[in-house]
């Protein structure tokens, strides 16, 4: 099956400073990458759609200058979480579109990265 | 717009017991469902989907669910559960379109804690 990584997996850094999160596909290209957010005991918040080669689409209420999104090639995404307040403590998983064939309509299986659990102090 | 409604934050049941976690959704189009299990800071796994064709889905792990259009539910059951199903169980629906330019968004619901004890 497809597999997608995160790296890295835990983070701690100081309020202030700036993180950035890879995600990879690592058997099959992806020119479209999601961003989640997850805080304890909640569901998956979409933050933004990543796109290859062109600007990433946020969702409404997500600041696209706090959180940067880079998909540099298609195989990694890139999240940078920019002037890390302790309110951006969060787990953040990333997945990834494998297109099937579905019963009526063709679709996406998304394929999750482990995620990254990041804390600032 | 569609929505994925998990009425059970918690669940609590003792190990070999069976278990039915719950999923209804409201769409105005079809949708593809799914549900996904996630361990404690892990990623989430595919459980098992549904596209088209027999309304009972079986996934991995023993888990099956099954689709009931009228009542617009995709519940999820298991008749044993184990210590190692201790976990959160999403539901998700894709909705399909005519056209398949972009890709799909999955919508998630909140999520059930499955908490199994001995």
């Amino acid at each position: 099956g497809a597999v997608v990584s995160q790296h890295p997996s835990r983070v701690i850094c100081k309020s202030g400073t700036s993180v950035k999160i890879e995600c990879r596909s690592l058997d099959f290209q992806a020119t479209t990458m999601f961003w989640y957010r997850q805080f304890p005991k909640q569901s998956l918040m979409l933050m933004a759609t990543s796109n290859e080669g062109s600007k990433a689409t946020y969702e409404q209420g997500v600041e696209k200058d706090k959180f940067l999104i880079n998909h540099a090639s298609l195989t990694l995404s890139t999240l940078t979480v920019t002037s890390a307040h302790p309110e951006d403590s969060s787990f953040y998983i990333c997945s990834a579109p494998f297109r099937r064939e579905g019963g009526v309509s063709s679709y996406n299986e998304q394929f999750f990265g482990p995620g990254t659990r990041l804390t600032v102090l | 717009a569609q929505s994925v409604t998990q009425l059970d934050s918690q669940v609590p049941v003792f190990e070999e017991a069976p278990v039915e976690l719950r999923c209804n959704y409201s769409s105005s189009v079809s949708v593809y469902l799914f549900w996904y299990v996630q361990y404690p800071n892990q990623g989430l796994q595919l459980l098992l989907k549904y596209l088209s064709g027999s309304t009972l889905v079986k996934g991995i792990n023993g888990f099956e669910a099954e689709f009931n259009k009228s009542q617009t539910s995709f519940h999820l059951r298991k008749p044993s559960v184990h210590i190692s199903d201790t976990a959160e169980y999403f539901c998700a629906v894709i909705r399909l379109r005519r056209a398949n330019t972009g890709f799909q968004k999955l919508v998630f619901g909140t999520g059930t804690r499955l908490l199994v004890s001995p």
